[in-house]
C-alpha cells in the first residue's frame, strides 16, 4: 500500500529558530512530491518537487527531494510566529487517476514569540 | 495561483437531512476535482475523484450512495451528504487541477456539524 510518513508529528520552537520537517514515502510509480501549508482552513501550495537534488526556495523556506532514499525535507529558517501551521507532504504517482495525491498526517509547527 | 471557492463555509444541520456543498474553480477550467474529508488533527483523506461529465471514482470505504458527487461542468462539482449523521461531522475540502502534472488548488473548506 502506498504511504507517506511525516516526522515529527509536532514541533514547538521559538522565533528565529531553524526547523527541518521530514517526509518519507513509499509510492509506486512516483511522479512528484508536494508540500502544503495548512493554517485554519484549506492547504496552500508551497513547493512541487520532481527531481532529486534540486533545491527549491521561496524566501525563508526551501525544500529538496531525494528519490533514491525516498524522502524530502522542508527547511524553514529564522522562523516567525506566522509560520505556525500544519505542514503537509503529499505524493503523486503516475497511476490511472492522474493528479491524485497521497497525503501524510502532517507536522504541526508552533512558533513561540 | 488559481482560485477555488466552496460554499457554504459552515453548515449545521439536524441528523437525517441532506447537505449540498459546492466547489467552483473561479478562474480556470478544472479537468478534475477531488473531495477530501479531514477530521481534527488528522490528514486529508481522499473521498472521491470527480471528472466532468463522468461518474466519480470513490475511494475504498466511501459510500457512493451516501456521498453523491455531481460534476456538472468544468468549473463546478457538488458533494451531497445524504441523510447526514453526527459521525459525518467533519471538514470537507475540495481541490481542482488544470493539468494532472501540476499542483492541486484547494478550496477554503466546509465545516459540517450534524446535530
Amino acid at each position: 500500500e502506498d504511504k507517506v510518513v511525516q516526522s515529527p508529528l509536532s514541533l514547538v520552537v521559538h522565533e528565529g529558530d531553524t526547523v527541518t520537517l521530514n517526509c518519507s514515502y513509499e509510492v509506486t510509480n512516483f511522479r512528484s512530491l508536494l508540500w502544503y501549508k495548512q493554517e485554519k482552513k484549506a492547504p496552500t501550495f508551497l513547493f512541487m518537487l520532481t527531481s532529486s537534488g534540486i533545491e527549491k526556495k521561496s524566501g525563508r523556506l526551501s525544500s529538496i527531494l531525494d528519490k533514491k532514499e525516498l524522502f524530502s525535507i522542508l527547511n524553514i529558517t529564522a522562523t516567525q510566529t506566522g509560520d505556525s501551521a500544519v505542514y503537509l507532504c503529499a505524493v503523486r504517482n503516475r497511476g490511472s487517476t492522474l493528479g491524485r495525491l497521497y497525503f501524510g498526517r502532517g507536522t504541526q509547527l508552533t512558533v513561540w514569540p | 495561483g488559481a482560485v477555488v471557492s466552496q460554499h457554504p463555509s459552515r453548515v449545521i444541520c439536524k441528523s437525517g437531512t441532506s447537505v449540498k456543498i459546492e466547489c467552483r474553480s473561479l478562474d480556470f477550467q478544472a479537468t478534475t476535482m477531488f473531495w477530501y474529508r479531514q477530521f481534527p488533527k488528522q490528514s486529508l483523506m481522499l473521498m472521491a475523484t470527480s471528472n466532468e461529465g463522468s461518474k466519480a471514482t470513490y475511494e475504498q470505504g466511501v459510500e457512493k450512495d451516501k456521498f453523491l458527487i455531481n460534476h456538472a461542468s468544468l468549473t463546478l462539482s457538488t458533494l451531497t451528504v445524504t441523510s447526514a449523521h453526527p459521525e459525518d461531522s467533519s471538514f470537507y475540502i475540495c481541490s481542482a487541477i488544470r493539468d494532472p502534472a501540476t499542483e492541486q488548488f484547494f478550496g477554503p473548506g466546509t465545516r459540517l456539524t450534524v446535530l
